[in-house]
């Protein structure tokens, strides 16, 4: 079984540039995450999808973030314009609607000079 | 503000001593889940606690969850190397929100 797919795995932008991820989750995994980890931290859920609906995104910086999963699989989050204190990995996860285990991609590394 | 707090947020041991880390909720949990995420790499699944009073094991690794379903740990015996890592506690509140933990680090010396 494929694990989840996020791409690039490595970014380097300026402050107020502009950045976009994308995630794979597994096959057949309804629920799908964003994570914003900073260095030294734990995970950070800045969004939650079920199919193609937001069930949480009360963490999601929404002035500069937004996420969509339009037709319930992939998932893009982009920021806009991005903040020195954006640096962080991002974290795309998913799982089944039946069980609790929450599958990781590789994650993106992102730095914000 | 952070409910669910982890301690200590480093360990550093001997390969061979045992390693503890403690998970604590400001509120009831109906689960609460493990991870191990090693340096560099991302967040895996160890195991859930669902039931009060729970224990569960995997080789070296002993997993508890309290009576009040407030708190937990997560004991290694005889750490080895391939311990190293961030190990963190992920709580479930009745409203399905997960609230993670920050984390302890362990170093092994070998």
């Amino acid at each position: 079984e494929a694990g989840v797919a996020q791409s690039p795995r490595y970014k380097i932008i300026e402050k107020r540039q502009s950045v976009a991820f994308w995630c794979n989750p597994i096959s057949g995994h309804a629920t799908l995450y964003w994570y914003q980890q900073i260095l030294g931290q734990g995970p950070k859920l800045l969004i939650q999808f079920q199919n193609n609906g937001v069930v949480d995104d009360s963490q999601l910086p929404k002035d500069r973030f937004s996420a969509e999963r339009l037709k319930g699989v992939d998932s893009t989050l982009k920021i806009q314009p991005a903040k020195l204190e954006d640096s962080a990995v991002y974290l795309c996860a998913s799982r089944t609607t039946r069980r609790e285990t929450q599958y990781f991609g590789p994650g993106t590394r992102l730095l914000v000079l | 503000g952070q409910q669910v707090m982890q301690i200590p947020q480093y360990q550093h041991v001997q390969e061979g001593e045992d390693f503890t880390t403690y998970c604590n909720s400001s509120t009831t949990l109906s689960n609460i889940q493990w991870y191990k995420q090693r340096p560099g790499g991302h967040p895996v699944f160890l195991i859930q606690l669902v039931k009060s009073g729970e224990v569960k094991k995997q080789k070296r690794l002993t997993f508890q969850f309290g009576e009040a379903k407030k708190n937990s740990s997560l004991h290694i015996t005889a750490t080895q190397t391939t311990d190293v890592g961030t190990y963190f506690c992920a709580g479930r509140r009745n409203n399905r929100k997960l609230i993670w933990g920050l984390g302890t680090s362990l170093a092994v010396n070998p």
